[in-house]
């Protein structure tokens, strides 16, 4: 099984640049989410969606976009690159189950360097 | 809103020896799902147990359990008999409405 594979896992981008972060699962999971992990602070939650056609904002959304046109896959873009955006990011999927006890499958993550 | 606080940035433990990560959270839900997760050098995200907030009963798993005060919203994990491959970052998490909220993090460190 693959679970959820991001692409790439390493990127340095110049600011103001554009870029997609990919992000695509195989277990047919309705919920699927982005966070960005920088020291001392855990993950912190960007946007999510809870089935195709269907996103919204976490925490920390702003200078992000998403999409969700399949269930599979869940694209993170990035506007304008700014060194605040320098971060490790996860996707992370989850089945819809109605209950909230069931374990989220992260990717391997995605260092961004912006410089 | 949800926050968890893990106050305890590092701690270190002597392998076969126990250890217990602390973590205190605050929530307005009723109904909301506790974990600790493991995060080791490689960055992948491992589950390590999980905690449902209306069961009385401390979760265990193997050489991993938690000691869960609902009242006093505390929710630590105890690391029996550490082993080498127990080094790594841990976070504490809980789930309320599918939307994840992470604590800091303990980097835990384990000497032979």
């Amino acid at each position: 099984n693959a679970g959820v594979t991001q692409t790439p896992k390493f990127q340095v981008l110049k600011t103001g640049q554009s870029m997609t972060l990919q992000c695509a699962q195989d277990m047919n999971h309705e919920y699927m989410s982005w966070y960005r992990q920088d020291p001392g602070m855990g993950l912190r939650l960007i946007h999510y969606s809870v089935g195709a056609g269907i996103t919204d904002q976490g925490e920390v959304p702003n200078g992000y976009n998403v999409s969700r046109s399949t269930t599979e896959d869940f694209p993170l873009r990035l506007l304008s690159a700014a060194p605040s955006q320098t971060s490790v990011y996860f996707c992370a999927s989850s089945p819809k189950t109605g209950r909230w006890d069931t374990e989220a499958f992260f990717g391997q993550g995605t260092r961004l360097t912006v410089v | 809103a949800q926050t968890v606080t893990q106050s305890q940035p590092e701690m270190s433990v002597q392998e076969a020896e126990t250890v217990t990560l602390s973590c205190t959270y605050d929530t307005s839900e009723s109904d909301y799902y506790l974990f600790w997760y493991k995060q080791p050098p490689s960055r992948q995200m491992i589950l390590v147990i999980r905690q449902e907030a209306y069961k009385q009963q401390n979760a265990t798993e193997n050489r991993f359990s938690v000691n869960f005060q609902k009242a006093a919203k505390s929710f630590s994990l105890k690391i029996s008999d550490s082993q080498l491959g127990d080094a790594a970052m841990y976070f504490c998490v809980n789930n309320a409405g599918n939307m994840l909220t992470f604590g800091g993090g303990t980097r835990l460190m384990v000497k032979p």
